[in-house]
């Protein structure tokens, strides 16, 4: 049972540049979202989705895309790359919306954005 | 939104009792109260949840206050291992969690 698993585990973007940061569960959760984080502010939720294709915007979308046209993969896109978007990014997974269930975190991906 | 305020940083010695705080000055009724706790270069790990009755599994115990503006996680005996970074967090409702700043928990031998 791989739980989350998200790649790559580190890259290095140039301003301007478009990415995509890959999340895959194998625990048919309904819900999955993606978090930044950055020093002193904690885990910050990005995007949500209760199923599939169903997303919605969290605390800080701008900047980022996401898709869910399956339960297993959520994949985040950063549109065009910019330096405030230097973080490290979690994608997490729930058996429901998170209400009542703990949230499966993945191992991240430290991103720089030069 | 719930407003999730922790303290920066506790230290605790080895095989004592950890009590770490959390406020949530602005939880609504049906938010559920989460601790997560992260070691470095890790993603956050599930510790405990409760809405509004004392828990306790296998790794802590959580006590949220009447009115719930307020829980504490409860490490029995702290080890060495337990050094890390918790965070509380709010809500869980289709908006996600709201997570506190984090407490770096140390642990002295």
């Amino acid at each position: 049972n791989a739980g989350v698993t998200q790649t790559p585990k580190f890259q290095v973007l140039k301003t301007g540049q478009s990415m995509t940061l890959q999340c895959a569960q194998d625990m048919n959760h309904e819900y999955m979202s993606w978090y930044r984080q950055d020093p002193g502010m904690g885990l910050r939720l990005i995007h949500y989705s209760v199923g599939a294709g169903i997303t919605d915007q969290g605390e800080v979308p701008n900047g980022y895309n996401v898709s869910r046209s399956t339960t297993e993969d959520f994949p985040l896109r950063l549109l065009s790359a910019a330096p405030s978007q230097t973080s490290v990014y979690f994608c997490a997974s729930s058996y429901s919306r998170g209400r009542t269930y703990e949230q499966y975190f993945g191992p991240g991906t430290r991103l720089t954005v030069t | 939104d719930a407003k999730t305020t922790q303290p920066n940083s506790m230290e605790s010695n080895e095989e004592e009792p950890v009590h770490l705080p959390c406020n949530h000055s602005t939880i609504s009724g049906t938010d559920y109260i989460h601790w997560y706790r992260q070691l470095p270069s890790q993603g956050p790990e599930y510790v405990i949840h409760g809405l509004t009755s004392n828990v306790n599994n296998r790794m802590a115990s959580l006590a949220i206050a009447e009115d719930r503006k307020s829980s504490t996680l409860i490490l029995h005996r702290a080890t060495l291992r337990d050094a890390a970074v918790y965070y509380c967090a709010s809500g869980g409702g289709a908006d996600g969690l709201t997570f506190g700043k984090g407490t770096h928990l140390i642990i002295q031998p």
